[in-house]
């Protein structure tokens, strides 16, 4: 069964630092990721896919991700975090089937 | 940008009652969906609707839970008799193709079953 890992409850960092969050899956073939943000009382908006292809993948609000199959992985990075990025990140799995699989998210807070 | 729109952002109900949630997917889309949160949790797939019936549905999706499309513009989710633990954020979501290509959220409606 697919299942997503993301073992960062909750981050936190300086605004202008660098920013890894971590993501582990468990998918039996080449799975389609992704990586949703939710800022406060907004919904779930996709920041980045992969699906096949380079995997190193580019996203928004100056976003990337790689997926690395050998480690199960699709860390989400940003060189330079901004205060406006402070919001909940939720790494997801697709397979051939309507659904997506989501981790239990990861908080980052932004300290100025 | 469209977008998917949820109302109400927030219901209280008494235990027992039915309710429903409604969206607005966006107007193009073809395919729709319920996910639900419950607090601290993961985000978790209810059920998948495409060409007015239902596609794809999880095991949380019981008797309890129906989705309808009324018209050309609505989506809802009813839960005929709320239990206290179907608390949670629910989510709808649609999209042009069938996941797992690109689903647009909408803002969520928080539901506390008192």
């Amino acid at each position: 069964a697919q299942s997503v890992t993301q073992p960062d409850i909750h981050i936190t960092v300086s605004e202008g630092a660098s920013l890894e969050l971590r993501c582990n899956y468990s998918y039996g073939a080449t799975p389609y990721l992704f990586w949703y943000v939710q800022s406060p009382g907004q919904g779930l908006q996709l920041l980045l896919k992969y699906f096949s292809g380079d995997t190193l993948v580019q996203g928004i609000k100056g976003f990337e991700a790689e997926f690395k199959r050998s480690q199960s992985s699709f860390n989400l990075r940003k060189p330079s975090v901004h205060w406006s990025d402070a919001a909940e990140y939720f790494c997801a799995v697709g397979a051939n089937t309507d659904k997506l699989i989501f981790g239990t998210g990861t908080r980052l807070q932004v300290f100025p | 940008e469209p977008e998917v729109t949820q109302t109400p952002s927030h219901q209280v109900t008494q235990m027992g009652q039915e309710v429903i949630l409604r969206c607005v997917p966006i107007s193009n889309h073809l395919y729709f969906y319920w996910y639900r949160q419950i607090l601290g949790q993961k985000v978790e797939f209810l059920v998948s609707f495409y060409n007015n019936e239902i596609s794809e549905k999880s095991e949380i999706f019981d008797d309890q839970f129906s989705v309808e499309r009324p018209d050309g513009s609505n989506f809802t989710l009813k839960i005929r008799s709320t239990k206290l633990e179907d608390s949670a954020m629910y989510f709808c979501a649609s999209s042009e193709e069938r996941t797992p290509t690109e689903a647009f959220f909408g803002q969520g409606t928080r539901l506390t079953v008192v």
